[in-house]
């Protein structure tokens, strides 16, 4: 089915641990975003990507790493997991125009122990 | 500075009322696109409505409308007949050119309660 998905759904882990939070839209939209939720911010931006192998930071960029070898993929990468990074992240790709909405993945709850 | 306002961080509104959410926002940039989403407590993102920096009519989506002040920079929804299932966090956003990727700003959101 066509939309945009998110792997896995939950995810536990510990300190210093190295995470990768999954993001596959099969729109081909040019843009896709990562970001993070958590009480009291709403969204902010981590990271976002114009087209394949084209990265650039977000708002809240520290600790993180993301790639885009292919249009329809997005990982984002904790390299080693913090307890600050308990959240819950979501992807989001949009076309380029400016009334072009963002579609959401439905979310990954990470929590670090 | 927040680009995105949203003053409300809780409503109550009667099943069947109207209610209206407010957004104001700062930009310098005359093209720029305006977006409401709702989040249910099931998590997921659903968009609402839209309304560009250029359209002269305010936008309409079924029950939901954007009441659209260009100079004053708000950009208030306004849901009509509520009902039990509007009870949800309501993000506002904006979409600023030229830079769509890194311009896509969200507010704190406000979450509404709708009351049997």
């Amino acid at each position: 089915d066509a939309g945009i998905t998110q792997s896995p759904r939950y995810k536990i882990t510990e300190t210093g641990r190295q995470v990768t939070l999954m993001c596959h839209q099969t729109w081909s939209h040019s843009y896709m975003f990562w970001y993070r939720q958590d009480l009291g911010h709403g969204l902010r931006l981590i990271y976002y990507s114009a087209a394949a192998d084209i990265t650039d930071k977000g708002e809240v960029p520290d600790g993180y790493v993301v790639s885009r070898s292919k249009t329809e993929n997005f990982p984002l990468t904790l390299e080693s997991a913090t307890r600050s990074q308990t959240s819950v992240y979501f992807c989001a790709s949009t076309r380029l125009a400016a009334y072009n909405e963002q579609f959401f993945g439905p979310g990954t709850r990470l929590t670090v122990l | 500075a927040q680009k995105i306002t949203q003053t409300q961080p809780g409503m109550f509104v009667q099943e069947k009322e109207a209610v209206t959410l407010d957004c104001t926002y700062d930009t310098s940039d005359p093209s720029y696109g305006l977006f409401w989403y709702k989040q249910p407590s099931s998590g997921e993102m659903i968009f609402l409505i839209y309304q560009g920096s250029y359209d002269q009519q305010n936008a309409t989506e079924g029950r939901y409308s954007l009441n659209f002040q260009k100079a004053r920079k708000s950009a208030n929804l306004v849901i009509s007949a509520s009902q039990l299932g509007d009870s949800a966090m309501y993000f506002c956003a904006m979409r600023e050119a030229p830079s769509y990727g890194q311009n896509f700003v969200f507010g704190p959101g406000t979450r509404l309660s709708v009351l049997p």
